[in-house]
């Protein structure tokens, strides 16, 4: 059985850092290409990041771009995400999810059941 | 803003058939996929390609296409089915994706 298992989330101080964490385990995790997809409370999915299988491409939502850094241990079946210069606005529950190509489009097959994120003074 | 469009809401009665649709450029190129979220849980990924299913979702869901509009179909809605919806998509620089603001469908 496939699972994906976030943890790290919490509170934090605006300005403050964070690393997210995603244990993978029931599939062979080094072949698959990672996202985090996180969602605000109340609102709508978004798109935060991706890596490839191997780690060598990397791309970034444009409101995360210079202060997130995802990365990938295929070793420890584990992708992460580093937060850093949190605002209020990223305060939502963060996901990890598997993403797949389909005849050039995309899709997300796997997702971990969350983790909350809170950016809060 | 989201470069593909979904309406907010959307109500069927239970047991008749509901189309929830997506439009964005993008979708001229590239398939949508479809998302079903339920309150306090994970999205599950329903509809993939040009009209896909993964395996344990019900046959009642299905895809189609047309031009820059991507539509899920629920033929025979349950009450299991109130949840929301999300498509998505490559976005314009087709490097990631990108997703719908979402449809909330209520079951009457």
């Amino acid at each position: 059985e496939v699972q994906l298992v976030e943890s790290g989330g919490g509170l934090v101080q605006p300005g403050g850092s964070l690393r997210l964490s995603c244990a993978a385990s029931g599939f062979t995790f080094s072949s698959y290409e990672m996202n985090w997809v996180r969602q605000a409370p109340g609102k709508g999915l978004e798109w935060v990041s991706y890596i490839s299988s191997s780690g060598s491409t990397i791309y970034y939502a444009d409101s995360v771009k210079g202060r997130f850094t995802i990365s990938r241990d295929n070793a420890k079946n584990s992708l992460y995400l580093q937060m850093n210069s949190l605002r209020a606005e990223d305060t939502a529950v963060y996901y990890c999810a598997s993403s797949a190509d389909y005849y050039g489009s995309v899709l997300f097959d796997y997702w971990g059941q969350g983790t909350l994120v809170t950016v809060s003074s | 803003s989201s470069e593909l469009t979904q309406d907010p809401a959307v109500s069927v009665a239970l047991g008749q058939t509901v189309r929830i649709t997506c439009q964005g450029d993008s979708l001229r190129s590239y398939y949508a996929s479809w998302y079903q979220q339920k309150p306090g849980q994970a999205p599950v990924l329903v509809i993939y390609g040009k009209n896909n299913r993964p395996s344990g979702i019900p046959d009642r869901f299905s895809g189609s296409s047309s031009g820059n509009t991507a539509s899920l179909t629920i033929t025979g809605a349950q009450a299991e089915d109130e949840a929301d919806y999300y498509c998505n998509s490559r976005d314009s620089s087709g490097n990631h994706g990108v997703f719908g603001g979402g449809t909330k469908l209520t079951v009457l």
